[in-house]
């Protein structure tokens, strides 16, 4: 079945760092853009990046640009999420999920179940 | 805060029509397509409503949503129990950026 399945995260110190992977199964990888949102305790969805099918274009919030780096191998059917110099902020779980559509339709048909982050000393 | 403005709560008795609003810009909502997912308490987002006012295969037809320039609009009828749960516009944005609402937590009383 078509499934999304996110792993890296834990507790890391405040200016560490951390990958987050994202395997994917039950489709063609390489047909679909890929997103981050994470969630802090408590508090709503936040977009973190976009990267298209190819990997030709990288969007990321204001939030993490600079920081957080996507990537992905459409041979090994996985995108990541490579964390830098990580602040308090960026405590959260972190959801990875298919684009369905057009780059820009923001319609994310399927999601992981999410991985932890929790930055703290 | 949001680029995309919800309320932050909404809530009805059970079969009521509830509605949610979601109120954005020329840049996001009134150039793109919108989005709604649906949170359950303790789960991950599931797409609840795309390209501004299609169900997912599975979705109850008790959900329906639309838009109008730059605001949109979820609106649940035959309210149940099992629909009290967190309700997120969302959008792409000319800024090249995705942008979800604050959120809206609907309790069914």
């Amino acid at each position: 079945q078509v499934q999304l399945v996110e792993s890296g995260g834990g507790v890391v110190q405040p200016g560490r760092s951390l990958r987050l992977s994202c395997a994917a199964s039950g489709f063609t990888f390489r047909n679909y853009g890929m997103h981050w949102v994470r969630q802090a305790p408590g508090k709503g969805l936040e977009w973190v990046g976009v990267i298209w099918y190819d990997g030709s274009n990288k969007y990321y919030a204001d939030s993490v640009k600079g920081r957080l780096t996507i990537s992905r191998d459409n041979s090994e059917n996985t995108v990541s999420l490579q964390m830098n110099s990580l602040r308090a902020e960026d405590t959260a779980v972190y959801y990875c999920a298919r684009n369905l559509g057009v780059s820009n339709s923001f319609h994310m048909d399927v999601w992981g179940r999410g991985t932890t982050v929790t930055v703290s000393s | 805060q949001s680029v995309l403005t919800q309320p932050p709560s909404a809530s009805g008795t059970p079969g009521q029509r509830v509605t949610i609003s979601c109120f954005g810009s020329s840049s996001n909502i009134g150039s793109y397509t919108v989005n709604w997912y649906q949170q359950l308490p303790g789960t991950a987002p599931k797409v609840l409503i795309y390209n501004n006012d299609q169900r997912p295969s599975g979705v109850p037809d008790r959900f329906s949503a639309s838009k109008s320039r730059t605001s949109a609009s979820l609106a649940i009828s035959g309210l149940q129990s099992e629909d009290e749960a967190d309700y997120y516009c969302a959008a792409w944005d000319d800024s090249l950026k995705g942008a979800f609402g604050g959120g809206t937590k609907l309790t069914v009383l």
